[in-house]
């Protein structure tokens, strides 16, 4: 079993809808948490991190950790066409470079 | 600032041979992290240098090497390539990844190695 799981969808939404990622993880040493874009052919962009648990918001993104369910989400408001791209949950156990991802799952926003 | 950079950005190989991989961090950026990404077993952390030392290793097997300069690019090398090496190779750069702080992992492309 991975440590950490993620649906790959795909998931389809029409525009303006809000798309909902989520994670599951095993390794409770896992303290930082990531969400990353990437577009085809691209490389990916980091969107959000948060430390521990809570929530945190960005423009039309909000993450939220909840560590005691080993349980982290991504929502994104009023999406757009142009946020179709595959989204990675990432983490690591300190603030250092080895991230462990998620699958990915990709999400096609449909005008 | 130019971003990260990977040469070459395409590649194919056969069975048996080696290969090197190049990535070119953001200027002032020394920590320069490799990850392999597949369909199957998604991204997965191959390893991190920092300072031209090797800091951080994954779980993959000897064929699987780095090095970095003391301009903080760095290359990858894998040997005796299998048709499993088949993948999207990314390489990112950050400041210094002491572990202090929390730093953003800057991505290049990637290079698309493919093994026949």
């Amino acid at each position: 079993q991975k440590e950490v799981e993620q649906d790959p969808g795909p998931l389809s939404v029409p525009e303006g809808a809000i798309v909902s990622l989520n994670c599951t993880y095993s390794n409770s040493a896992f303290q930082y948490f990531m969400w990353y874009r990437q577009y085809s052919r691209k490389g990916p962009e980091l969107l959000m991190y948060t430390y521990s648990s809570g929530n945190k918001e960005d423009g039309r993104f909000t993450a939220q950790v909840d560590k005691s369910s080993k349980y982290i989400s991504l929502f994104i408001r009023d999406s757009q066409p142009s946020d179709s791209a595959t989204y990675l949950c990432a983490m690591s156990k300190a603030a250092g470079n080895k991230l462990t991802f998620g699958g990915g799952t990709r999400v096609l926003v449909k005008p | 600032k130019a971003g990260v950079t990977q040469t070459p950005r395409y590649l194919i190989k056969t069975r048996g041979q080696q290969v090197t991989l190049s990535c070119s961090p953001i200027s002032g950026h020394r920590s320069v992290s490799w990850y392999q990404q597949t369909p199957g077993q998604g991204l997965q952390f191959l390893f991190e240098y920092f300072s031209e030392t090797q800091r951080n290793k994954g779980n993959f097997p000897g064929r699987f090497s780095g090095r970095q300069f003391s301009n903080s690019r760095s290359e990858m090398n894998v040997s005796t390539l299998e048709l499993g090496d088949s993948a999207l190779y990314l390489c990112a750069s950050s400041l210094s990844g002491r572990g202090l702080d929390f730093e953003t992992q800057y991505f290049g492309p990637g290079t698309r190695l493919l093994v026949l």
